[in-house]
């Protein structure tokens, strides 16, 4: 079934360790995200890839980084984890970005607590 | 700032007593309007797109209109499955970043 994967599902992480949420899409679209939803703050956006080799900032970037190697990865790194960014991830992804082919598709999510 | 607000917050109904959402932004330059719902521990799932005030769309029992500071989500003889938190979220003329409201939570009881 055609969608987006991320693994893992969900995860338990001392603070101060480094953490790469894995996504996978297979619609290969060209945009991707990465956002975090927490209670009373909404979904907000971390960082974006319009293409494959090309990423930007969004609203909260501190504290995270992304690479876009091919189409169909976007793997997000915690470089060195914090209490804070327990949170619950997801990652979307739209056949382009901007234009009407811009609605993004999310993925189940990744659970994230930081101790 | 551009916001988007959704109310209420939460909503109970009963099966079959129809009622509306609502979605108000306050952007420069709105390029799309989103609604989303979404399960508990699930990713959220595209429902509409509307782009320009005046527009609606259907799909079952929800109707989603658009003017130009607000969208309402319309929920006709809604039915327990249709119990979800339903999202929306704007998209800016200047990017395809979306800035998304902070949800209704609404409870259908049979």
């Amino acid at each position: 079934i055609a969608g987006i994967t991320q693994a893992p599902t969900s995860q338990i992480l001392a603070a101060g360790r480094r953490m790469t949420l894995r996504c996978t899409q297979d619609m290969r679209h060209n945009a991707m995200y990465w956002y975090r939803q927490d209670l009373g703050l909404g979904l907000r956006l971390i960082h974006y890839s319009n293409t494959a080799g090309t990423t930007g900032k969004g609203e909260v970037p501190d504290g995270y980084s992304v690479s876009r190697a091919n189409t169909d990865d976007f793997p997000l790194t915690l470089a060195s984890a914090v209490p804070s960014q327990t949170s619950v991830y997801f990652c979307a992804s739209s056949e382009e970005a901007g234009g009407a082919q811009e609605t993004q598709y999310f993925g189940p999510g990744t659970r994230l607590l930081v101790l | 700032e551009d916001q988007v607000t959704q109310s209420p917050e939460a909503l109970r109904l009963q099966e079959g007593e129809s009622s509306s959402l609502n979605c108000s932004y306050t952007v420069s330059g709105l390029r799309g309007l989103f609604w989303y719902r979404q399960d508990p521990g699930k990713g959220p799932e595209f429902l509409f797109t509307l782009y320009s005030a005046g527009e609606e769309k259907e799909k079952e029992r929800l109707k989603a209109t658009l003017t130009k500071k607000e969208s309402f989500l319309h929920i006709t003889a809604p039915k327990p499955e249709d119990s979800a938190t339903y999202l929306c979220a704007v998209e800016m003329n200047a990017g395809n970043m979306l800035t998304f409201g902070g949800g209704t939570r609404l409870m259908v009881k049979p």
